[in-house]
């Protein structure tokens, strides 16, 4: 049983287009976490978010507590995108977190 | 120039051989982590520590340890009791538990 679902595992999108990414979860959470993995290996936090929607640049975040349920939006999508997008949640003993295997995104020129 | 380092970026080890890998930030942050990843699956957690001499095991801690002696630093070491070590490893820092985390650049375990 995953605690984090991400949907759809592969994505491949053209530049330019609106991309959506999904993150379903089954725990009480606290906050929800976006992170980036670059294709070289590097890890980093996106957003951070308890509550309605967060914008940086061109990525947005929303997310609603009652349905257990995020996205991740790329407006105007471009090949620096590429990536693997993952969601995580903080378990209730707040010292781990769940992560979802992630959400392979490339975008062609 | 704040961040947290992870060093070597690859590494080759004989099987049956002790390998650490090392783990530094200098961002001051309590909580420090240790993440295998393996391709296909999500983070796994290996071990953390939520203050200086003070760790606890994640989810796969059997064949590994950790020390945490100073706050800046939090090496790994894979023993030869691991089966499968050959593995992508991501050593990760946040301010206190559950809080945003920084990650280093990883380091990419063979074992031949």
């Amino acid at each position: 049983k995953n605690e984090v679902e991400q949907s759809p595992q592969n994505l491949t999108a053209q530049e330019g287009e609106f991309i959506t990414i999904n993150c379903s979860y089954s725990v009480g959470i606290s906050a929800l976490h976006w992170l980036q993995q670059h294709p070289g290996g590097g890890i980093v936090s996106l957003f951070m978010l308890s509550s309605g929607k967060k914008k940086h640049g061109r990525l947005i975040a929303t997310i609603n507590i009652q349905e257990k349920h995020s996205s991740l939006h790329i407006t105007a999508s471009h090949p620096r995108d590429s990536a693997v997008y993952i969601c995580a949640v903080p378990q209730n003993t707040g010292n781990q977190f769940y992560f979802g295997t992630g959400t392979s995104l490339t975008v062609i020129p | 120039d704040g961040g947290i380092t992870q060093s070597p970026k690859y590494l080759f080890r004989k099987e049956g051989q002790n390998v650490t890998l090392s783990c530094e930030q200098n961002l001051n942050h309590d909580a420090m982590y240790w993440y295998r990843q393996d391709p296909g699956q999500g983070l796994r957690l290996i071990y953390y520590s939520q203050i200086v001499n003070d760790f606890q095991k994640g989810d796969i801690a059997e064949g590994y340890s950790v020390s945490r002696e100073k706050k800046e630093s939090f090496p790994l070491t894979v023993t030869s009791a691991q089966k499968n070590p050959t593995a992508f490893y991501l050593c990760a820092s946040s301010l206190s538990l559950a809080d945003t985390q920084y990650f280093g650049p990883g380091t990419r375990l063979t074992v031949l």
